[in-house]
């Protein structure tokens, strides 16, 4: 089955500054990889996604980038904001039953 | 659109009681995701439905989980016998056929067991 490996676990960084989380995935056959962010206590919502046909994405100050050959992708937030502090989850997904396999999270600490 | 809809959203039990969790996908939605979240670990994917068939299954302890989802509509998840190891959060999820893979999650319940 799909293996998701995601670095790092955890991440400060200080308010303004820019923060990269990357992942890796084994199955070649996953197509559509989703990021989620998980704030203490609540749910994970989807903040962006990329699909295998295209090689980065970007909505406003979060970008995500994939590399089909070497089978990983990276989160990029730009600008961190407090708020922006949360656990971020990696995913990736293949099939035609939609079957999705996160990552182990990085906690992401934005330092004001 | 309203969300996804999970009760109850604590529950705390001894080992060996049985506790079942409710799930109400966003209306339409064809797939359904029972996932269980261990403290400090990403979601794992215990069961998926498509409409009311279960397409992968392969990650729940069958032993003492269960799952149904009657009429392609709500779910129901069941630990019968609870182990101190199943304290987690359970998370339900779905997503709607032609809309790609975009799953919209639950608040999850988070169950204690002592």
């Amino acid at each position: 089955g799909e293996n998701v490996e995601q670095h790092p676990s955890t991440l400060s960084v200080q308010e303004g500054d820019s923060a990269v989380i990357k992942c890796t995935y084994s199955d070649s056959a996953s197509n559509y990889f989703p990021w989620y962010k998980q704030e203490l206590g609540k749910r994970p919502q989807l903040i962006i996604d990329i699909r295998s046909n295209v090689g980065e994405k970007k909505d406003q100050r979060i970008a995500v980038t994939l590399n089909k050959t070497a089978k990983h992708f990276s989160l990029h937030i730009t600008e961190t904001q407090p708020e922006d502090s949360a656990v971020y989850f990696c995913a990736a997904s293949a099939g035609g039953y939609q079957k999705v396999t996160f990552g182990t999270g990085t906690k992401l600490q934005v330092i004001p | 659109e309203a969300g996804v809809a999970q009760s109850p959203r604590y529950k705390i039990i001894e080992k060996r009681q049985s506790v079942a969790f409710w799930c109400n996908p966003i209306s339409g939605h064809a797939t359904l995701y029972w996932y269980q979240q261990i403290l400090g670990q990403g979601p794992k994917l215990l069961i998926q439905f498509q409409n009311n068939g279960v397409v992968d299954d392969s990650q729940l302890p069958k032993d003492r989980f269960s799952a149904e989802r009657l009429k392609g509509v709500d779910s129901t998840l069941k630990i019968q016998p609870a182990k101190l190891e199943d304290s987690a959060v359970y998370l339900c999820a779905s997503s709607a056929e032609g809309r790609g893979h975009t799953q919209y999650f639950g608040p999850g319940t988070r169950l204690t067991v002592l």
